[in-house]
């Protein structure tokens, strides 16, 4: 299996741009979900979805963030405009329902830095 | 709101030794704990969960959950420098089993 795919892997923007991060979740998994890490706050979740449909967004720092899934085996998180306080890790994870559902797996991340 | 704490360490501990990872949370209805490994510049994995009081041994790795006293810790045989990572500790509550995740101890292990 593929994993958990994001892109892109890296990106630095200025300041204002808009920026969008892509992940492709595992085939067959019902749940995604988008964390932000930081050193100062570690390994926050924003957003999860079930089955495409967003469950819960309240981790979603402010509106300049938004999150879409329109298909099983891809979703985006947005941020527009970007500011420098958004710089972090953002990873995309994916989860199976059923036994085993608890796991969560990681993609590689996309290493975020605006300026 | 739920909580999960850990040492931010860094622990150090010689090759060969135990490292012991400990890591409490808040919530009495706590239902799965989960230990992920991250190694730097990487995506945490998972690597020991365990659901009910006591002990589970996977290899090198132990897991031991007391939930009267509301803690989970992570023990590691024979530490190895490729041990050295962060290791962050996962809670799941009540119906839900979106975990909510520590900040995580930093291990390092030296020859």
């Amino acid at each position: 299996d593929a994993g958990v795919i994001q892109s892109p892997r890296h990106e630095v923007t200025e300041m204002g741009q808009e920026v969008t991060l892509r992940c492709k979740p595992i085939s067959g998994h019902d749940y995604l979900f988008w964390y932000r890490q930081t050193m100062m706050r570690g390994l926050e979740l924003l957003i999860y979805f079930n089955n495409n449909v967003p469950i819960d967004d309240s981790g979603m720092p402010e509106d300049r963030f938004s999150a879409k899934m329109p298909n099983a085996s891809f979703s985006t998180l947005k941020i527009q405009p970007s500011e420098p306080r958004d710089s972090a890790v953002y990873f995309c994870a994916s989860s199976p329902t059923g036994q085993g559902r608890n796991t969560i797996y990681f993609g590689e991340g996309s290493w975020l830095t605006v300026v | 709101q739920k909580e999960v704490e850990q040492n931010s360490g860094p622990l150090s501990v010689p090759e060969g030794a135990i490292a012991s990872l400990n890591c409490t949370y808040s919530d009495r209805v706590s239902q799965s704990f989960f230990w992920y490994r991250q190694y730097s510049g990487k995506s945490p994995e998972l690597i020991m969960s365990i659901y009910s009081n006591g002990d589970k041994e996977d290899g090198r790795f132990t897991a031991q959950l007391n939930k009267a006293s509301q803690y989970v810790s992570l023990l590691i045989r024979d530490s190895q420098p490729s041990d050295s990572a962060t290791y962050l500790c996962a809670v799941t509550s009540g119906g839900s089993y979106i975990p909510t995740f520590g900040r995580g101890t930093s291990l390092i292990v030296h020859p």
